[in-house]
């Protein structure tokens, strides 16, 4: 897999933009970038996950640099109800299904 | 839709018993993977199911620890003579597996087992 880089926690204020980075330097061609996260005692949800152009959904948007060696995660407007791990995997690409690695992930919490 | 769904979501059981847990995937979804996690710790893979076949059950802890799949649908978990260290929440996952590059997981809920 390739290797993925992340805070360890971050903070933010509701409200506000939660601009959460991931570096991936190591990252393939062919390899997707996902993002995950995991809120107390819950199951991991996902999120997002993009090749290199930037994505946009309901949740979040993704922003990948031109070199695909990093990206960043955006939560446009974040509650009090993303606060979470946030996880940036880098699954590998493969004829068989995977585990996905979630690393430590990025702890976000987000204050009134 | 309905998304992936495990039961029970509680399970309390003594030492030396077997546990069955159960994983229903999400509809057409041809690829499920469990997973476990123990308090304050990441996510371990298990074993993993491309239709009825396990072609990785390169994570299962012990010989202990055992799983099917029937119908390329419903999964159970069986870990037999349960050990305190089994305490955790069991994860279950299912992906469509259209494309080797993109194969999102969904997650369901979790089991809660707890070995007294």
């Amino acid at each position: 897999d390739a290797k993925t880089t992340q805070p360890p926690s971050m903070d933010c204020a509701e409200g506000r933009a939660a601009n959460l980075p991931c570096n991936h330097s190591t990252i393939s061609g062919n390899e997707y970038v996902y993002w995950y996260r995991q809120i107390h005692s819950q199951g991991p949800q996902y999120i997002i996950h993009g090749l290199k152009n930037n994505e946009t959904n309901e949740m979040a948007s993704l922003i990948i640099t031109e070199d695909r060696k990093s990206s960043t995660l955006i939560l446009p407007h974040a509650t009090l109800r993303d606060t979470a791990v946030y996880y940036c995997i880098v699954p590998p690409v493969s004829n068989s299904g995977y585990a996905l690695n979630f690393g430590k992930g990025t702890s976000l919490l987000v204050t009134p | 839709g309905a998304g992936v769904s495990q039961s029970p979501s509680n399970k309390v059981t003594e030492k030396g018993k077997d546990v069955e847990l159960r994983c229903d995937p999400i509809s057409g979804h041809t690829a499920l993977y469990w997973y476990r996690q123990s308090l304050g710790q990441g996510l371990e893979f298990l074993i993993y199911f491309q239709g009825n076949s396990a072609p990785d059950k390169s994570g299962l802890p012990s010989d202990r620890f055992s799983a099917e799949r029937t119908g390329g649908s419903v999964s159970t978990l069986t870990i037999q003579r349960t050990q305190q260290e089994d305490s955790a929440v069991y994860l279950c996952a299912s992906s469509l597996r259209l494309l080797p590059s993109t194969d999102t997981q969904y997650f369901g809920p979790g089991t809660r087992l707890t070995v007294l």
